[in-house]
């Protein structure tokens, strides 16, 4: 089955404890992206990839680092996670050439105390 | 900057309704525009993709349609079902092949047996 898989889908930390959620997709696509979905301010890209080892800031990078060493893999790094990075994280991807449509990943809740 | 309203923010029906969902954005240059899904804490569900050349989109129940020059989607809904309920969110690529998708903040539908 063609999916987008995250894990964890749910995660508790504290302030400053680095984590890693990890992203992989078995669509061999060229792009990949995460969001965060906040109340009142909807979807957010925070960083994407156009390839292996190509990435670029999306519209809210601060506080968060991404690599992209293979192609199905795009995991998203919180090296000190704060409270304010408490949201709802999505992985998408898609082929880069054409008007292709995005994937997106179940989500992963992250809580940060 | 492009922006991304949907009206209404949430939407009561009775099963077997027909109905239409908004979607409209202030820059006409988009590239396409994705309709999504998505059920309470979870992933977002692709449901269509309208390219910018095209004007419509049918997949079952469910179509599309874009109006670039005035820059508004619309999502149809025939024959509801409560199995419909979810949050519907509209979301456009405006930035060529970068694939960063500007979201509305989505509509909440409901639809009573």
């Amino acid at each position: 089955e063609a999916q987008v898989t995250q894990n964890p889908r749910y995660l508790i930390t504290v302030t400053g404890k680095k984590l890693t959620v990890t992203c992989s997709q078995n669509m061999n696509h060229e792009y990949m992206s995460w969001y965060r979905q906040d109340p009142g301010l909807g979807l957010r890209q925070i960083y994407y990839s156009m390839n292996v080892e190509v990435t670029d800031k999306g519209d809210v990078p601060e506080g968060y680092k991404v690599s992209r060493k293979e192609k199905r893999n795009f995991p998203l790094i919180l090296e000190s996670p704060s409270p304010n990075q408490t949201s709802l994280y999505f992985c998408a991807s898609k082929r880069l050439a054409g008007f292709n449509e995005q994937f997106f990943g179940p989500g992963t809740r992250l809580t940060v105390l | 900057k492009q922006e991304v309203t949907q009206i209404p923010a949430a939407l009561s029906v009775p099963e077997g309704e027909n109905l239409v969902l908004n979607c409209s954005f202030t820059d006409s240059a988009i590239y396409n525009l994705q309709w999504f899904r998505q059920d309470p804490g979870k992933g977002l569900t692709s449901l269509l993709l309208i390219q910018s050349s095209q004007r419509e989109q049918t997949s079952g129940r469910l179509n599309a349609s874009l109006d670039k020059s005035s820059g508004r989607s619309t999502l149809y809904i025939a024959a509801s079902q409560p199995g419909d309920s979810a949050t519907y969110l509209c979301a456009v690529s405006s930035s060529g092949n970068t694939g960063k998708l500007i979201f509305g903040q989505g509509t909440t539908l409901q639809v009573k047996p």
